[in-house]
């Protein structure tokens, strides 16, 4: 079965204390995979997509990278700003719908 | 920047009662989809829309369930005949997919539906 999974479901950091966030999938034929960020009450809002294994890409304090299994957000020196829920989602080769994992919530403390 | 917007942004209705939720997709984008999140939990994908016409659907989407471009820029979700769970929160997206290449997913702020 296609699946996404992502851990841990919550994180608290303190603000400046660096961390990642983890994807994992199953999914037959990957086509790409997509990190999002959910604000409460909101819609997600894309911020990067990873193609194939080894690709990275940065965003500010951001960082995606992906391998054959899984895919890793991580954050640098992170900001209160950055407190939200992160989505990874994952779109297989036979169609065009994301398979969503369920989400890290970030906390940031100042 | 060009974004996706909905309309309501709540929706309070009644058991068994017709709802129409409203979508403006990007206007250069060519693939509609609708997804819903019930309050908790993950998104969940119902219905692809591309060339006028339903290219995927998932499980959920069933009978009661109805998509349309009336015009060259709405897309609405109807739901015939609303059940409690159907409260949720709906987010309509679009993306510039064309086949080969998979382009991101760009989201609406959503319209939350409550049934009482």
């Amino acid at each position: 079965e296609d699946q996404v999974t992502q851990s841990p479901e919550a994180l608290r950091l303190q603000e400046g204390e660096s961390s990642s966030l983890n994807c994992s999938y199953t999914v037959s034929g990957l086509r790409g995979l997509f990190w999002y960020r959910q604000d409460p009450g909101k819609g997600p809002e894309f911020l990067f997509t990873l193609y194939s294994a080894g690709e990275e890409k940065e965003k500010e304090r951001l960082k995606a990278t992906l391998t054959k299994k899984e895919s890793f957000l991580h954050i640098t020196a992170p900001k209160p700003e950055d407190s939200a829920t992160y989505l990874c989602a994952a779109r297989m080769d036979s169609n065009y719908q994301l398979i969503w994992g369920a989400g890290t919530k970030l906390i940031i403390k100042p | 920047e060009p974004e996706v917007t909905q309309t309501p942004s709540h929706q309070v209705t009644q058991m068994g009662q017709e709802v129409i939720l409203r979508c403006v997709p990007i206007s250069n984008h060519l693939y509609f989809y609708w997804y819903r999140q019930i309050l908790g939990q993950k998104v969940e994908f119902l219905v692809s829309f591309y060339n006028n016409e339903i290219s995927e659907k998932s499980e959920i989407f069933d009978d009661q369930f109805s998509v349309e471009r009336p015009d060259g820029s709405n897309f609405t979700l109807k739901i015939r005949s609303t059940k409690l769970e159907d409260s949720a929160m709906y987010f309509c997206a679009s993306s510039r997919t064309t086949g080969r290449v998979t382009y991101e997913q760009y989201f609406g702020p959503g319209t939350r539906l409550t049934v009482t």
